[in-house]
């Protein structure tokens, strides 16, 4: 089965300064696919990043990028000059490769990641 | 830029009714989901949808719920008979056809069953 845990229920940093969020997960498929979603708020889930498992370079999306760890089954976030906007629950997923009339690849997540930004 | 909509914004219910959420997916994508996420936890999958049929459900997904795709733009979940325990969160995705592509998901139905 797979699971997605994040052991910080809740972070804190300054506006401007760098935050990691961590996350592990365990799964017996060797092609799938993780994810950073980010839910204010208005409870609304978005994309942050994206990030293949057969792919070793981490992603990157302007401030936001990942620590992959594939052997170690972590996938950390971190969050470089942090503003007020970036203060809500983060939720890491895990979602297979969909089989094509199988698997639709449903993604799973973890308990998510309160994150405040101090100003 | 398209967007998943969800339809009603908040819904409230006494035990025992049955309801209906709509989702109207991103109008070339052909995979849809349900998801939903109880206050104060994480979101769980509920059922996963393609070609008029549904392919995967998890064990939340029991014979109380059901999903449609009526007319080729709506995407339905209907709860028959509500219990207490059905008040969450309801988000709605869509996914395009490629396996890469990442899902896209509604602004959520608020259920709350009195």
């Amino acid at each position: 089965a797979q699971t997605v845990t994040q052991s910080q229920p809740e972070m804190s940093v300054q506006e401007a300064e760098t935050v990691t969020l961590s996350c592990t997960y365990d799964t017996s498929e060797s092609d799938y696919y993780l994810f950073w979603y980010k839910q204010p708020p208005s409870r609304q889930m978005i994309l942050v990043i994206r990030q293949e498992a057969y792919k070793q370079q981490n992603a990157t999306e302007n401030r936001f990028s990942v620590n992959f760890q594939k052997a170690a089954k972590s996938f950390s976030l971190k969050i470089s000059d942090s503003q007020l906007g970036d203060a809500a629950m983060y939720f890491c997923a895990n979602r297979r490769r969909p089989n094509y009339g199988g698997s639709q690849g449903n993604l799973i997540f973890g308990k998510g990641t309160k994150l405040s930004v101090k100003p | 830029e398209p967007e998943v909509t969800q339809t009603p914004s908040h819904q409230v219910t006494q035990m025992g009714q049955e309801v209906i959420l709509r989702c109207v997916p991103i109008s070339n994508h052909l995979y849809f989901y349900w998801y939903r996420q109880i206050l104060g936890q994480k979101v769980e999958f509920l059922v996963s949808f393609y070609n008029n049929e549904i392919s995967e459900k998890s064990e939340i997904f029991d014979d109380q719920f059901s999903v449609e795709r009526p007319d080729g733009s709506n995407f339905t979940l209907k709860i028959r008979s509500t219990k207490l325990e059905d008040s969450a969160m309801y988000f709605c995705a869509s996914r395009g056809v490629s396996s890469y592509n990442e899902q896209f998901f509604g602004p959520g139905t608020r259920l709350t069953v009195l």
